[in-house]
């Protein structure tokens, strides 16, 4: 069984550029979180998702940041005219349902903005 | 606001020692307490976890300390080896609402020294 898988691994955007970073749940997995982890940071929640739903944007930045989980696919999110403070490792988990509570986390993509 | 704070930031231990990690959390409605364990370039994976109902929970070497009154809880590693290197962060979720949003502490560096 394939763990949670992202691509890219590394990405490196000129600011204004725009950053598409996937994630692929574990199979059977409905349910996925994405996470930012500064330098020097723990990890901070971004938004939560199922299939064609955001459930929680919360955490996730008022402009440029946008998620989806769409029916079939990978989950995305989306940076749009990244600035050198978007810089950061981007992590996703997956979990089966909110009926347990353990979230499996993906190797994550590090964003570098130029 | 930072509500879970994580302590030591960084740790050194010698091989065969006992390391402490604690933790401390501010609201309530959290009601469960994951251990994550990183290491460089990859993501978090799940080391323990343990919820309110007990005090104490314990695998293999591995073994949190729950104290519900005070907020508090704590990561042992007895025997500590090497090959424990690594960043460990606490965090925290409320199952209220079936939104299992993880809360992380800052992390602790650990060094296990041969």
């Amino acid at each position: 069984n394939a763990g949670v898988m992202q691509n890219p691994r590394h990405l490196v955007r000129r600011r204004g550029q725009e950053a598409r970073l996937r994630c692929s749940p574990m199979k059977g997995h409905s349910h996925v979180y994405w996470y930012r982890q500064l330098p020097e940071e723990g990890l901070k929640f971004m938004v939560y998702l199922q299939k064609e739903n955001i459930i929680d944007e919360s955490g996730m930045p008022k402009e440029r940041f946008s998620a989806e989980f769409p029916k079939e696919g990978p989950s995305i999110l989306r940076i749009q005219q990244v600035v050198r403070g978007d810089s950061a490792a981007y992590f996703c988990a997956s979990q089966v349902a909110p009926i347990t509570d353990t979230q499996y986390f993906g190797p994550g993509t590090r964003l570098t903005v130029l | 606001q930072q509500q879970v704070k994580q302590s030591p930031q960084s740790l050194i231990v010698q091989k065969g020692g006992i390391s402490i990690i604690n933790c401390a959390y501010e609201n309530t409605a959290f009601d469960y307490f994951p251990w994550y364990q990183q290491f460089p370039g990859k993501g978090p994976a799940l080391l323990i976890a343990i919820r309110p109902d007990v005090s104490e929970k314990k695998e293999g070497r591995f073994t949190i300390s729950f104290n519900k009154s005070a907020k508090q809880f704590s990561l042992h590693i007895m025997d500590s080896q090497p090959g424990d290197s690594a960043t460990y962060f606490c965090a925290a979720s409320s199952s209220g609402g079936s939104n299992y949003k993880l809360t992380f502490g800052k992390g602790t560096l650990l060094t296990v020294n041969p």
